[in-house]
Formats: C-alpha cells, structure tokens, sequence
C-alpha cells in the first residue's frame, strides 16, 4: 500500500502533551516526515529521519517510529504550534513519495 | 539560505496545459540539494506529491499524474520547471515547489506557492 493514514483532528490543552499518529506499509521501511501548516502559509518540516529536527525547530517537537506506525510528539504545546500537520514518506518502492492527509491540531 | 519562488498563470483553461517555474535563489540550484520536487493542494484539501527531479536528470512522477506530468531543469538558470497537460477543474490547487539537501522525499524548503484555477 502507497498510503499513509492520519486522524483527521486531535487537541490538546496548552502545555499538555500531544501524540499525533499516521499508519502505513511504507512506514516499515522508510522514517516519516512531518510538516506543520498554518492557514496560507507553505509547509514546514518539523521531523524527519529517525528523529531528527531542522535547525530552528524548537525540541518540544520530538518523532518515533514503530512497525507501520510514526508519531509526532509536542510535549508542552504552545499556542502557535495549532496548525495541520502531515507526514510523509517515500513508498514501498523508494521512487514516489505519498503525504498523509494532514491532523488538524486544536491547542485548547 | 535557500529560497524558491513559483511563478506561472494563475489561470489556465480547461484542456490547456500548466506551466510553472521555481527559481533557486541565494545560492546556485547546485547546491540548494540534488531532489526537488513538485506539491500542490485543492483548496481546503491536504497535500499532494506531484513528482520530484534528481540532480542527474532522473525523474518520478506520481502514478495518477504519471501521463500528464513532466519536470525538468534547467541549472543554468537555477530554474526547475512543471508541465502538466489537459488541466481540469480537479487540477485547480495551490501549486509548491520544494527542494532539500537531507534524504530524498523530506522537502526542507518550500516556495511561498502560487494558485492556480483551472476555468474557462
């Protein structure tokens, strides 16, 4: 299966920790990335590899990988991190690369 | 550090096909990283890989777009470029080039995007 599977929304009380998930086969074999989106505003990877962030991603942002399953964790979630969120990854056969169809966090 | 920016029609007819370009700025497209790539998103949808370009030439392309999509560049004017072909409604999106020098499929940078609505 090419296809990666995200909980369409999740929230989270400020300060508070929040797990959000995607499944798919490839996620066997490749890490996922994950990408923070706000209204009108291009993606921004936040996660990518086993667990490693680009410069200038604050280290509340944290991601692991079990099976077919990834994570990506925001321990103490702040306010301006509410946005969707999609993770991606390179399919079972290396050449293409399929998205999630994105979380909408809520910072409650 | 790396800087796109997509440029093209916002509007395009039904049939017609879409051209786009990104350009690399702030530093050679030799360097920016040797993947780049092509997303877009429906309006109020998620996000859609098009097909990505290797520094080499080698090209991949999504299976649903595979027939009508093609990626080139040109490094010799720190260009990348899409076309895809008999545009419908459905091709109507937010239209991202992105590019990364981490593993192929982590796309690190990002154009602002540019809208295009296909209509008549």
């Amino acid at each position: 299966s090419s296809e990666l599977t995200q909980d369409p929304a999740v929230s989270v009380a400020l300060g508070q920790t929040v797990r959000i998930t995607c499944q798919g086969d490839s996620l066997k074999t490749y890490h996922a990335g994950w990408y923070q989106q706000k209204p009108g505003q291009a993606p921004i990877l936040v996660i990518y590899g086993e667990n490693d962030r680009p410069s200038g991603i604050p280290v509340r942002f944290s991601g692991s990988g079990l099976g077919n399953t990834a994570s990506l964790i925001i321990t103490g979630a702040q306010a301006e991190d509410e946005a969707d969120y999609y993770c991606n990854s390179r399919d079972s056969s290396g050449d293409h690369v399929v998205f999630g169809g994105g979380t909408k966090l809520t910072v409650l | 550090q790396v800087q796109l920016q997509e440029s093209g029609p916002g509007l395009v007819k039904p049939s017609e096909t879409l051209s786009l370009t990104c350009t690399v700025s702030d530093g050679s497209i030799s360097s920016s990283g040797d993947y780049w790539g092509w997303i877009r998103q429906p309006p109020g949808k998620g996000l859609e890989w098009i097909g990505s370009i290797y520094y080499s030439g080698r090209t991949f392309y999504n299976p649903s777009l595979k027939s009508r999509v093609s990626i080139s560049v040109d490094k010799s004017k720190n260009q990348f470029s899409l076309r895809l072909s008999a545009m419908t409604a459905a091709d109507t999106a937010e239209y991202f080039c992105a590019t990364t020098s981490l593993a192929p499929g982590y796309f690190q940078y990002w154009g602002p995007g540019t809208q295009v609505i296909v209509s008549s």
